[in-house]
């Protein structure tokens, strides 16, 4: 099955400098990536997301890149704000709906 | 349009009980997942039903634990003779019928504790 490997796992940065969280995954039948963000003791919101047939998406100060040659996908969070201090998901989706998560990222915005 | 539904959002069972997950998806919506999640851990997939079918259930213990999704109501995990390891985060998701690839949506979650 599936395997995704997500890093690192907690990430520390001052506001306003960039973020950057890499996820592998090994399952080469894989074509949607999304990613969740979830607050303490709230739920996985989805935050963006990315198809096999694209390379890169942006959306604000988000954006999320993918290398289907080397099976990796990344969150780039620019201009980061202390309401950026959550845990991020990726995952990995394939045409049986399951998606497969990795273990999370905890970022940290220092003001 | 209201989000994914769960209740309860709090649940407390001592060993040997059975606890019952309920999950409403987003109106229009018509496939249901169920993910686990430990703490400190990611969301493991449990099972993915649509009404009144189970899809795929590879990611769900054979004992004790089953779900449904019938063809009115909420869907339903189950846990029969619950043990401590039982406890956890049970988050429910769902997706659109057709079209939106794995789009999913979360409830806000079940947190189950086993005394």
């Amino acid at each position: 099955g599936e395997n995704v490997e997500q890093h690192p796992s907690t990430l520390s940065v001052q506001e306003g400098d960039s973020a950057v969280i890499k996820c592998t995954y090994s399952d080469s039948a894989s074509n949607y990536f999304p990613w969740y963000k979830q607050e303490l003791g709230k739920r996985p919101q989805l935050i963006i997301d990315i198809r096999s047939n694209v390379g890169e998406k942006k959306d604000q100060r988000i954006a999320v890149t993918l290398n289907k040659t080397a099976k990796h996908f990344s969150l780039h969070i620019t201009e980061t704000q202390p309401e950026d201090s959550a845990v991020y998901f990726c995952a990995a989706g394939g045409s049986n709906y399951k998606l497969t998560f990795g273990k999370g990222t905890l970022l940290t915005v220092n003001p | 349009n209201a989000g994914v539904m769960q209740n309860p959002r709090h649940l407390v069972r001592r060993r040997g009980q059975e606890a019952r997950l309920r999950c409403s998806p987003m109106k229009g919506h018509s496939h249901v997942y169920w993910y686990r999640q430990l703490p400190e851990e990611g969301l493991k997939f449990m099972v993915y039903l649509q009404k009144e079918n189970i899809i795929d259930e590879s990611g769900m213990p054979k004992e004790r634990f089953s779900a449904e999704f019938p063809k009115e109501g909420p869907s339903i995990l189950r846990i029969q003779q619950v043990v401590r390891g039982d406890s956890a985060a049970y988050f429910c998701a769902s997706s659109p019928p057709s079209g939106s690839y794995n789009e999913q949506f979360f409830g806000p979650g079940t947190r189950l504790t086993v005394l």
